[in-house]
């Protein structure tokens, strides 16, 4: 049974133009994260959502950014793709912040032409 | 945050044990040991988690130093299926604002 679940897996965009990449989970879980994983690294998270309150990393550039409308659904939306931002993006999600565990979806793998 | 130090990289024979070394040797007394691994083409997983005392679950065994210094994972009998990128992340779960980091973590590769 998925919990969460990425759609699409495999998404192409062109230089510049926006694209929005969608996680939705049925675990009814406080919290969701998205993470960029570029090729050969390690996940790297970008920000996450408790509840409604959003949580920006310090390095996250201004080109990202996240809607969550609401407990089940969360997006990852991109303004203007560049070239530097193919990579596999991750969501999670955990009960709470202080959740040992955390939840992955298999990735959005993103392409930009 | 502290720091974790992992070999590159591991091979194992199918059907034989497996030991995932990790040294932290800054760890903070609040500092869980948290161990993910991602498969290919997959998101990361949660295998297993520890404080001070080993720990065992369905998929593996945490092995911690009396010292906390240093941890190894433990897969039982390593099946191809087990073959991966293995993480080790030291996390304070007690801080809600403090994440979950990966660092490069050891990719194992399981011989038939």
């Amino acid at each position: 049974d998925a919990m969460v679940i990425q759609n699409p897996r495999y998404q192409v965009t062109q230089f510049g133009k926006p694209v929005t990449l969608s996680c939705s989970q049925t675990l009814n879980h406080n919290v969701m994260y998205w993470y960029q994983q570029k090729s050969s690294q390690a996940p790297k998270l970008l920000f996450h959502y408790y509840d409604k309150d959003f949580n920006n990393e310090a390095d996250t550039p201004d080109n990202f950014q996240s809607r969550r409308p609401n407990t089940s659904f969360c997006f990852l939306d991109i303004r203007s793709p560049g070239l530097g931002d193919a990579a596999m993006y991750l969501c999670a999600t955990s009960r709470v912040r202080t959740a040992y565990e955390q939840y992955f979806g298999p990735g959005t793998r993103l392409t930009v032409t | 945050d502290a720091k974790t130090t992992q070999p590159n990289s591991m091979e194992s024979n199918e059907e034989e044990p497996v030991h995932l070394p990790c040294n932290h040797s800054t760890i903070s007394g609040t500092d869980y040991i948290h161990w993910y691994r991602q498969l290919p083409s997959q998101g990361p997983e949660y295998v297993i988690h520890g404080l001070t005392s080993n720990v065992n679950n369905r998929m593996a065994s945490l092995a911690i130093a009396e010292d906390r210094k240093s941890s190894t994972l433990i897969l039982h009998r390593a099946t191809l299926r087990d073959a991966a990128v293995y993480y080790c992340i030291l996390r304070d779960v007690q801080n809600a604002g403090n994440m979950l980091t990966f660092g490069g973590g050891t990719r194992l590769m399981v011989k038939p």
